[in-house]
């Protein structure tokens, strides 16, 4: 099982919907997690950090179930600029990064 | 600007040749890592340095070298030994420690990357 998984997608939605992604991972012990946005042959990029009790930025919302050791993303009035691959990223105790493969996000108009 | 430059851009290699792709910040972080991506698979930690004079391993570090005498730079050698070397290379660096924290934090400043392809 990888550590960090993602639904590779591509999610095709049309400008204005709304998209969530999860991404799970297998160490408990896990401590913290981020969603990083990648654009086509370009360098990864932080979006945010997902919080205990989860957060908001903007039209973006980030949740994290630890019982179910899970992490989502939601994207409301999605925007044809929204179009990237979606990295979940989770910090694990001895303060290792892992990476997810992430998730692709297409925005048509 | 403050930032993360990587060079070259892209770079073609003949096989059993060694290659240095070179990574150079000037954010003044203490941190520097790099990492490969291949298609459908996550970033894969290749190598990483918390000060200047050391660095560890990551992951996959075979067939791989680095070295890091100043703060700035920290370049990468793809040996003869590595197998596959043909993939995007990114070197990242992070934020200064707080006071007390210890160890990689969240939030990663990437270069541009390296496009490898060996021939």
């Amino acid at each position: 099982r990888k550590e960090v998984e993602q639904d590779p997608g591509p999610f095709n939605v049309p400008e204005g919907a709304t998209v969530a992604f999860n991404c799970t991972y297998s160490n408990s012990a896990s401590q913290s997690f981020f969603w990083y946005r990648q654009d086509c042959r370009k360098e990864p990029k932080l979006l945010m950090s997902v919080y205990s009790s989860g957060n908001e930025d903007g039209r973006f919302t980030a949740q994290l179930n630890r019982a179910s050791q899970y992490i989502s993303l939601l994207i409301r009035d999605s925007k044809l600029s929204d179009s990237a691959t979606y990295l979940c990223v989770v910090k694990e105790n001895g303060n290792k990064l892992v990476f997810g493969a992430g998730t692709i996000l297409r925005v048509k108009s | 600007d403050g930032g993360i430059t990587q060079s070259p851009k892209y770079l073609f290699r003949k096989e059993g040749q060694n290659v240095t792709l070179s990574c150079e910040q000037n954010l003044n972080h203490d941190a520097m890592y790099w990492y490969r991506q291949d298609p459908g698979q996550g970033l894969r930690l290749i190598y990483y340095s918390q000060i200047v004079n050391d660095f560890q391993k990551g992951d996959i570090a075979e067939g791989y070298s680095v070295s890091r005498e100043k703060k700035e730079s920290f370049p990468l050698t793809v040996t003869s030994a590595q197998k596959n070397p043909t993939a995007f290379y990114l070197c990242a660096s992070s934020i200064p420690r707080l006071a007390g924290e210890v160890g990689l934090g969240g939030e990663l400043f990437f270069g541009e990357g390296s496009r490898l392809t060996v021939l």
